[in-house]
């Protein structure tokens, strides 16, 4: 069965510090892993990462995937109170083109 | 560039009824996928549409149907509904397989 797992499933920190958010993945057939962030409703998307070791970075946010060891990273250097959101990852499946994603990981910044 | 757009935004149905939700895509995009997201939860692909039929399935009963127009907006049907189908339903479009899907801000379905 396709699966992502995401940890920590929560997290508290302060404005100023760094996190590092963490997916696996076991899928029958990959075609690309992605982050979304999701403040309310809407998932807004993030980064879309198909080629391993090969770092994305938008702002303070950036993230990188692990072929080998089935793995990526979101990290979020010097963080804001707007960073609080629940972060979602996603492997797309490639032939069946559908997403299947983690739980998430909530993050939650404290002025 | 509207982005992708749902309506309505909030619904509140008994057991037993029917809900028609709907989705506009992302201008230039002709694929539309449905995921349910239960609280607590990410969310979990239902099925998705491209020119007008139903090309992938997810492991949702048949109670959960779906159309496209030629105009690629969608809707999702539910029947017979359970309290377990109370949800954030999210639509996403996409213009190619394989591309991007971008999220529309969901209808939050209630079923007491």
């Amino acid at each position: 069965e396709d699966k992502v797992v995401q940890s920590p499933l929560s997290l508290v920190v302060h404005e100023g510090d760094t996190v590092t958010l963490n997916c696996s993945y076991e899928v029958t057939n990959f075609r690309s892993l992605l982050w979304y962030k999701q403040e309310k409703k809407a998932p807004t998307f993030l980064f879309m990462l198909t080629s391993s070791g090969i770092e994305k970075k938008s702002g303070r946010l950036s993230s990188i995937l692990d072929k080998k060891e089935l793995s990526s990273i979101l990290n979020i250097t010097a963080t804001q109170t707007g960073d609080s959101a629940i972060y979602l990852c996603a492997v797309d499946l490639g032939n069946t083109d559908k997403l299947i994603f983690g739980t998430g990981t909530r993050l939650q910044v404290f002025p | 560039d509207a982005g992708v757009t749902q309506s309505p935004t909030h619904l509140i149905k008994t057991r037993g009824q029917q809900v028609t939700l709907r989705c506009s895509p992302k201008s230039g995009h002709d694929t539309v996928s449905w995921y349910q997201q239960a609280l607590g939860q990410g969310p979990q692909f239902i099925f998705q549409y491209y020119e007008e039929e139903e090309r992938q399935r997810g492991n949702f009963p048949d109670r959960f149907s779906g159309h496209q127009f030629p105009n690629y907006s969608s809707e999702l049907n539910v029947n017979a509904l359970l309290l377990g189908d109370s949800a954030l339903y999210l639509c996403a479009s996409n213009r190619d397989p394989g591309e991007t899907q971008y999220f529309g801000p969901g209808t939050r379905l209630l079923v007491l």
